[in-house]
């Protein structure tokens, strides 16, 4: 998948707690994008960085927050404020040159 | 808005005969077109792209795509499928409204290729 890792591959969640997924690249990419798969509605936009330090909202960002301390890392918290968190995540790294957008294996988060 | 259509929930095909998965498009400029493929709980895989030049462009694994401005499409090609075809396809744009280079979906095409 690109040298991007996402971790973990499965993740269960309560009512009312907030979790973490992963993202890692060693493609030296700049920009990384959190997207959101539900059966029958492609991708959607959570959120994206095009910079270190710097991130913004995609067109589904509520209930969701992210950091972009380092390059290499792009952290998705998913909060109790999310209602419906249950779907498969996906993340993805761009090189600026080729504009093609590499993805991670994902992440399927099921709240209980 | 730029946007991106797959008319066809599934496209069913038999191994060995040409396929098709379709898509049309709606953007300001100059579009910037990808297909994606993506097999059961894995990571979207990148199959090709057509930023400019000849309207039909080469990728992965023997797929090619035509690019037709005046009908605003860029269907997915192969001339022969292969069961190992079968997966998911996702046809996409590249939002330049913002110069952020977000992906716009479509909402994916199920190719089924019988034996």
């Amino acid at each position: 998948d690109g040298g991007i890792t996402q971790s973990p591959k499965y993740l269960f969640r309560k009512e009312g707690q907030n979790v973490t997924l992963s993202c890692e690249q060693n493609l030296n990419h700049d920009a990384m994008y959190w997207y959101r798969q539900d059966p029958g509605q492609g991708l959607r936009l959570i959120y994206y960085s095009q910079i270190v330090n710097d991130f913004q909202k995609g067109d589904i960002a509520e209930g969701y927050s992210v950091s972009r301390e380092k390059k290499e890392s792009f952290p998705l918290t998913v909060t109790s404020a999310q209602k419906n968190p249950t779907a498969f995540y996906l993340c993805a790294s761009m090189s600026g040159g080729s504009g093609v957008a590499f993805f991670g294996p994902g992440t399927r988060l099921t709240v209980l | 808005a730029q946007s991106v259509a797959q008319p066809e929930d599934q496209v069913n095909v038999a191994e060995g005969n040409p396929l098709t998965v379709k898509c049309t498009y709606s953007v300001s400029g100059n579009p910037y077109l990808f297909w994606y493929v993506q097999y059961p709980n894995r990571g979207l895989q990148f199959l090709l792209k057509y930023i400019t030049g000849d309207n039909l462009v080469k990728g992965s694994y023997g797929f090619e795509a035509e690019f037709n401005k005046s009908q605003t499409s860029f269907h997915l090609k192969k001339p022969s499928a292969l069961v190992s075809d079968s997966a998911l396809y996702f046809c996409a744009v590249r939002d330049d409204s913002s110069n952020t280079g977000k992906l716009i979906f479509g909402q994916g095409t199920t190719l089924q290729v019988k034996p």
